[in-house]
C-alpha cells in the first residue's frame, strides 16, 4: 500500500541553523501539507501546497518557513534560522483529491526536530 | 470556525471490554470528521471518516463512530478492546480555508490504555 515517507526520522540542530525536512508524498496525490506537534500539545496545521504554490498557511508559518517541491517526488519544509520553540514533531501529509473538506489526508511517520 | 473537543485525555479499559472515546465538534457548516490513531513512534493512521453519507461509519480494526448532529458528537467505539488498540486517538474536523484549500483541525487527543 502506498504511503507517505519522511526523512530524517530525528534531526538535532543548533539554534540559528537551517534545517530541511523531507517528505515523499503518495505518487498520484496532488495536495501536500505540513503539520507540527509540539510535545504535549495539539497537532497544528502549517501549510498546504498545490500546483507548485502555497494554497494556504497558518499564522505559525512565518517568513522563517518555506516549502518547495524541487522535483516530481519530494516535498520539503525549510526552517531558515531555527529557534528553541521550533522543537516539535513535523508531519507531512498528502491527499489525492481536489482539496475539499471530504478529502482524506495521509500522513507520514513524522520527523522529530530538536533544537538545542 | 471549526473545532473539536475530546472530552477525555486518558481512557483505560480491560482487554475484551468496550471502548468509548468521546468527541464533540463545532462547525458552521456540515462537517467532515475523522478519527486518526497514532501508535508509539508511528505516524497518524486514518481509522475512519464521516462525510455526510451514513451517520454510522465503520472503520478499520473494528472501530466505528456515529455522527449525531443534534448532540454535535462523533464518538468512537469498539465492542471489544485488544491490547494492540493502546495508542493515541485524535478526533479531527476538516476546515475549508478561503477558497484555496483545507486544513485539518485536531483535538488534543485521547490516550487509550488497555490492560490484560
Amino acid at each position: 500500500e502506498p504511503e507517505v515517507t519522511q526523512t530524517p526520522s530525528h534531526q538535532v540542530t543548533q539554534m540559528g541553523q537551517e534545517v530541511i525536512l523531507r517528505c515523499v508524498p503518495i505518487s498520484n496525490h496532488l495536495y501536500f501539507y505540513w503539520y507540527r506537534q509540539i510535545l504535549g500539545q495539539k497537532v497544528e496545521f502549517l501549510v498546504s501546497f498545490y500546483n507548485n504554490e502555497i494554497s494556504e498557511k497558518s499564522e505559525i508559518f512565518d517568513d522563517q518557513f518555506s516549502v518547495e517541491r524541487p522535483d516530481g517526488s519530494n516535498f520539503t519544509l525549510k526552517i531558515r534560522s531555527t529557534k528553541l520553540e521550533d522543537s516539535a514533531m513535523y508531519f507531512c501529509a498528502s491527499s489525492e483529491g481536489g482539496g475539499g473538506t471530504t478529502d482524506t489526508q495521509y500522513f507520514g511517520p513524522g520527523t522529530r526536530l530538536t533544537v538545542l | 470556525a471549526q473545532s473539536v473537543t475530546q472530552l477525555d485525555s486518558h481512557v483505560s479499559v480491560s482487554e475484551g471490554t468496550p471502548v468509548l472515546l468521546r468527541c464533540n465538534y463545532s462547525s458552521s457548516y456540515s462537517p467532515s470528521l475523522f478519527w486518526y490513531v497514532q501508535h508509539p513512534n508511528k505516524g497518524l493512521q486514518l481509522l475512519l471518516k464521516y462525510t455526510s453519507a451514513a451517520t454510522l461509519v465503520k472503520g478499520i480494526n473494528g472501530f466505528e463512530a456515529e455522527f449525531k448532529k443534534s448532540e454535535t458528537s462523533f464518538h468512537l467505539t469498539k465492542p471489544s478492546a485488544h491490547m494492540s488498540d493502546a495508542a493515541e486517538y485524535f478526533c479531527v474536523v476538516s476546515a475549508r480555508i478561503n477558497q484555496a484549500g483545507t486544513a485539518l483541525i485536531f483535538g488534543k487527543g485521547t490516550t487509550l490504555s488497555v490492560s490484560s
